[in-house]
């Protein structure tokens, strides 16, 4: 069964920059059908569309979130990576990597994982 | 950016039917129909429900469905079951190749 899975320090310090890649074993991240993102949920809060990339490169971004976000994708390891600099508080959250069909949803879902920002 | 407002809750008998609304603007749920919905029990991942504002992906029960007037788009939740109880997003594609959620409702079930 697909599923894809997030890893990555669970605390960063403030202003320092948050690091997480999420891989995709079972499935090509290649695959031309998909892109895939990530999202976010402060605990106890509601969901924030992060960002997304395509195989190719392709990426886009929350606009606000963008001068502060970098999504990379690594095809030779099947996996895509999210960076997000200038941390503070206000990021603390739990962090999910997702499968995107391009405008229409977002079809699969990783367990998530928590970062907190905190010194 | 804004997100798409929803009631902050739901509640209904078991056997009952609901609906959660989620309003948008001329810049997503208004102008697309790529309206999607969500899923979330506590501590689990969001699990999708509708896609493209009326599509179940396989192995949705039938009594979810959705639909779509104007900026406002619909969840409902039919011969409601304890199970039924959970947070739920609604999703929209919005203009310059960006995403938005709603605000979220709790669901609960009598």
């Amino acid at each position: 069964q697909l599923q894809l899975q997030e890893s990555g320090p669970g605390l960063v310090k403030p202003s320092e920059t948050l690091s997480l890649t999420c891989t995709v074993p079972g499935a090509s991240i290649s695959s031309p059908s998909y892109y895939w993102g990530w999202i976010r949920q402060p605990p106890g809060k509601g969901l924030e569309y992060i960002g997304s990339i395509y195989y190719s490169g392709i990426t886009y971004y929350n606009p606000s979130l963008k001068s502060r976000v970098t999504i990379s994708v690594d095809t030779s390891k099947n996996r895509f990576s999210l960076k997000l600099s200038s941390v503070s508080a206000a990021d603390t959250a739990f962090y999910y990597c997702a499968r995107l069909i391009w405008r229409e949803a977002f079809d699969l879902w990783g367990q998530g994982t928590l970062v907190t920002v905190s010194s | 950016q804004s997100a798409l407002i929803q009631p902050a809750s739901v509640s209904g008998s078991p056997g009952q039917s609901i609906t959660i609304s989620c309003t948008g603007t001329n810049s997503d749920v208004g102008v697309y129909n790529y309206v999607s919905w969500y899923q979330q029990h506590p501590g689990e991942a969001p699990k999708l429900m509708i896609y493209d504002v009326s599509n179940r992906p396989s192995g949705v029960s039938i009594r979810f469905s959705g639909s779509k007037s104007g900026d406002t788009a619909s969840l409902t939740i039919s011969g409601l079951q304890a199970e039924d109880e959970a947070d739920y997003y609604c999703n929209s594609y919005r203009s310059g190749n960006t995403y938005v959620f709603g605000t979220g409702t709790k669901v609960t079930v009598l």
